[in-house]
């Protein structure tokens, strides 16, 4: 079964330097979100593309992260400057597009684990 | 903006014991649609089942069912017969959108003893 790709699996950084992660989704997928799951909590959604466009970002702390998915495809989430409280898993989910009584399921990579030192 | 509230934080049982997980969700919206992942140890999240608002029937798929009622705002998941390899964070998602805005709840962890 086809998967999202993630990378790193995990990543240590000290605070104040930039960190960028990568998300490649399921073939044919036009649907890209991040998620930001921090330890005992549920994923939080960051951002959702359709296709290269951004669907939502409201809850994007648009200050010190920035995301992109230029050619629709591919996808990178940068923090710069790291911080202390960004420390968690960073997943990538992505989906087929969905129809009115047929709502796709999200199918979620294994996640970037952050370490903000 | 929709909710989604697990209760249930922690939940032990006895492998072959029943468990039901409890979901209970706020929305405005009158179409809506919900999820139930499963995050194992390994840490990818797994699609389980989904439900639309608009189909309030409930069903049986091998171990695990689910009981959706609107009046209550409640999309409870049960496994039947649980085994040790059930054991996993459990997560209700809500989305109120066909744009698919997926929203969690917190999660509840279950642990399942031989």
């Amino acid at each position: 079964e086809a998967e999202v790709a993630q990378s790193p699996r995990y990543k240590i950084t000290e605070k104040s330097q930039a960190v960028a992660f990568w998300c490649d989704p399921i073939s044919g997928h036009a649907t890209l979100y991040w998620y930001r799951q921090i330890l005992g909590q549920g994923p939080e959604l960051l951002v959702q593309f359709q296709d290269e466009s951004v669907v939502d970002d409201s809850q994007l702390p648009k200050d010190r992260f920035s995301a992109e998915r230029l050619k629709g495809v591919d996808s990178t989430l940068k923090i710069q400057p790291a911080e202390l409280g960004d420390s968690a898993m960073y997943l990538c989910a992505s989906s087929l597009v969905s129809v009115r009584d047929r709502v796709s399921p999200l199918h979620f990579g294994n996640g970037t684990r952050l370490t903000v030192t | 903006a929709q909710k989604v509230t697990q209760a249930q934080t922690e939940i032990s049982v006895v492998e072959k014991e029943d468990v039901t997980l409890d979901c209970v969700y706020e929305t405005r919206d009158t179409t809506y649609y919900l999820f139930w992942y499963k995050q194992p140890p390994s840490g990818e999240l797994v699609f389980l089942i989904r439900r639309n608002s608009f189909d309030e029937q409930n069903e049986i798929s091998g171990r695990y069912s689910w009981n959706f009622q609107k009046s209550t705002s409640s999309f409870n998941f049960t496994i039947t017969a649980s085994q040790v390899v059930d054991s996993a964070v459990y997560f209700c998602a809500l989305s109120e959108s066909v744009y698919n805005d997926m929203r969690f709840g917190a999660g509840t962890r279950l642990t399942v003893k031989p």
